[in-house]
Formats: C-alpha cells, sequence, structure tokens
C-alpha cells in the first residue's frame, strides 16, 4: 500500500540556523500537504503543493514538490524558538485521495 | 462551533471496555477522516468517510474497530473489548473539499488510555 517516509525524526538546531525535513512517496502523488504539530496540539495545515517541481513560501519557509511527484522538502531558514514542533508530511494518491501522513520530524529550537 | 469537535476529551477505562469517540466536524464539510496517533508517534490513518458513506477502511487495525457516520455529520468511533494497545489520541479532521484534495481541519483529539 501507500507508503510516506520522512527524514529525519529528529532535529535539534541552534536558534538562527537552518533546518530541512525530507519526505519520499512509494507511489507518485496526486498532492502534497505540510502540518505543524506544536506539542500538546493538533496537527495545522501549512500548505499544499500540487504540480510538478512546483516551490512555494511562506515567511521563512520554503516547500518544493519533486519533479516526479513522489518527494518534497520543507526547508525553514533562519530557526525561531516559535518554529518548535513536528512537521508532517501528507500524500495523496490512488483513487479515494486519501491522505496518508509521514512519521513527521519533530524539530527542537535551542536559543 | 466554528471547529472541529471530539468527545470526550479523556477516557481511562479497562481492558475488555468498549469506548466510543464522536466527532463533530465543521458545518458543510463531506469528508471526515479518523487517525490514530500514539505518543511520540506520527498519525495512522484508519477510515475515511464522504458523506455517510465509509469508501476506504482499509486502515482499522482490526474488527474491534468501527466507524459510521450519520446524517453526513457527526461520526462515531467505536472500539470494542479495547486493548492496551488502543491506548492512544484519536483524532478527527474534516475537509470541504468533495473530490476529497482539500487541507484537513484536525480537532484537539480524544486521548483514550486503556489500564
Amino acid at each position: 500500500g501507500q507508503q510516506v517516509m520522512q527524514i529525519p525524526q529528529y532535529q535539534h538546531v541552534q536558534e538562527g540556523e537552518d533546518f530541512t525535513t525530507y519526505c519520499n512517496s512509494s507511489t507518485t502523488l496526486s498532492n502534497i500537504q505540510w502540518y505543524k504539530q506544536r506539542p500538546g496540539g493538533h496537527p495545522v495545515f501549512l500548505i499544499q503543493l500540487v504540480k510538478s517541481g512546483e516551490v512555494k513560501k511562506q515567511k521563512r519557509l520554503t516547500f518544493q514538490f519533486g519533479e516526479a511527484k513522489k518527494n518534497s522538502s520543507l526547508h525553514i531558514t533562519a530557526t525561531q524558538t516559535t518554529d518548535v514542533g513536528t512537521y508532517f508530511c501528507a500524500g495523496r494518491s490512488g483513487g479515494y485521495n486519501k491522505l496518508i501522513f509521514g512519521a513527521g520530524t519533530r524539530l527542537a529550537v535551542h536559543p | 462551533g466554528a471547529g472541529v469537535s471530539q468527545s470526550p476529551s479523556n477516557k481511562v477505562t479497562e481492558k475488555g471496555k468498549d469506548v466510543e469517540l464522536r466527532c463533530d466536524p465543521i458545518s458543510g464539510h463531506t469528508a471526515l477522516y479518523w487517525y490514530r496517533q500514539s505518543l511520540g508517534q506520527g498519525l495512522e490513518f484508519l477510515i475515511y468517510f464522504q458523506g455517510n458513506s465509509a469508501p476506504d477502511k482499509s486502515g482499522l487495525p482490526s474488527d474491534r474497530f468501527s466507524a459510521e457516520r450519520t446524517g453526513g455529520s457527526v461520526s462515531t468511533l467505536t472500539i470494542q473489548r479495547t486493548q492496551q494497545e488502543d491506548s492512544a489520541v484519536y483524532l478527527c479532521a474534516s475537509s470541504a473539499d468533495r473530490r476529497n484534495t482539500g487541507e484537513l481541519f484536525f480537532g484537539e483529539g480524544s486521548r483514550l488510555t486503556v489500564l
């Protein structure tokens, strides 16, 4: 069945350093979404990518969708303590377009 | 309400008991998902509804798990004869997109502890 792998599992950075998390799917995706879950909270939608090779930016966050629509990345420039949380990618494929989540990357930012 | 509402927020039960978890999606949202999140882990897909029908039940871990949705709105996830490995946060999410391509709005979750 469809699988979405995400690495790394955990990343610890100093405030001001950059951070990247990578997502790979076993199948071609119709779209990919990214969510952020703060400690003790629920996942909150960040962005959706649909087109092959698409790149979107939200302030210090840059999201990319691979040319083959099987991988994606999220890059945060100059991390801040407010970036702390777990970042999940989630991909859709198949007839019902169900959303399958990666395992998440937990980001810790130290001041 | 304005968001996805789940109840109970916390449930402690004894092994072997049945539990029901309820999800009230955002009004008008046609798609509804149930996920399970164990401590420090990712989101495990359980079931997806479009309207009242569940085209994909492939994620339900065993026949002890069932879910229904009535009136295209409220959904109930039932776990029969609970086991300790069922302990997790059960998250419900809804989406407005009938083609099931849009963003999901999550509830706060129901934390289940099976003793």
